[in-house]
């Protein structure tokens, strides 16, 4: 079955640094989400990336989907502890633009001030 | 955006007991909800995806019997944890959409049994 990795598992960094999660699918991918889960809340819909080497940017937030339609990343530029959660990358199989969404494992950021 | 609401939002309850748990979506209709279990520090892994008025589809290694989903409405679907036992004990949540559409996301249902 579909498999979506995303690395790294965890990441720390100081505040004012850079952040950058990657995500991994086993298949092509109609499309990919990315959430954002605070802990003890529930995932929060950041963005949806549609088209083969689409980029998408929310203020200090890039997205990328790949020209091969596999791989994402979420690029954070000057962190700050507001952005402290767990980032999931989650992938539609390839030739459904809707259905179930498979979650990759996430990336728990830790910001210290 | 589009709010969905979970109820109760944690629940506490003895062994060998059932628990059911609400996700509704309040300013649309959804096609398809679907249930998620997360643990601690871990990812969602999906149990079920419901349409209204027709049967879940459940994910392998979900027990339909132990895990039961109704999806009565376009508004409304219940996950019902049947004779619930300590290795249960999890944060559920529910999330709806409409084809094509984004998942929006329920506040979950964090359950301990004991």
């Amino acid at each position: 079955g579909q498999q979506v990795m995303q690395i790294p598992q965890y990441q720390h960094v100081q505040e004012g640094e850079d952040f950058t999660t990657y995500c991994n699918s086993s298949t092509t991918l109609s499309n990919i989400q990315w959430y954002k889960q605070r802990p003890g809340g529930h995932p929060v819909f950041l963005i949806q990336l549609v088209k083969s080497g689409e980029v998408k940017k929310q203020k200090r937030l890039t997205f990328q989907f790949g020209e091969a339609k596999k791989n994402s990343s979420l690029h954070i530029t000057a962190t700050q502890t507001t952005d402290v959660g767990t980032y999931f990358c989650a992938g539609r199989a390839g030739g459904t633009s809707y259905g179930k969404l498979t979650f990759g494992q996430g990336t728990i950021l830790t910001v210290h001030p | 955006g589009a709010v969905v609401s979970q109820h109760p939002s944690w629940v506490i309850c003895k062994s060998g007991t059932s628990v059911k748990i609400e996700c509704r979506s309040l300013d649309f209709q959804a096609t398809t909800m679907f249930w998620y279990r997360q643990f601690p520090k871990q990812s969602l892994m999906l149990m079920a995806t419901s349409n209204e008025g027709s049967k879940a589809t459940y994910e392998q290694g979900v027990e339909k019997d132990k895990f039961l989903i109704n999806h009565a409405s376009l508004t409304l679907s219940t996950l019902t944890v049947t004779s619930a036992h300590p290795e249960d004990s999890s944060f559920y949540i529910c999330s709806a959409s409409t084809p094509g559409d984004t998942q929006y996301f329920g506040p979950g249902t964090r359950l301990t049994v004991l």
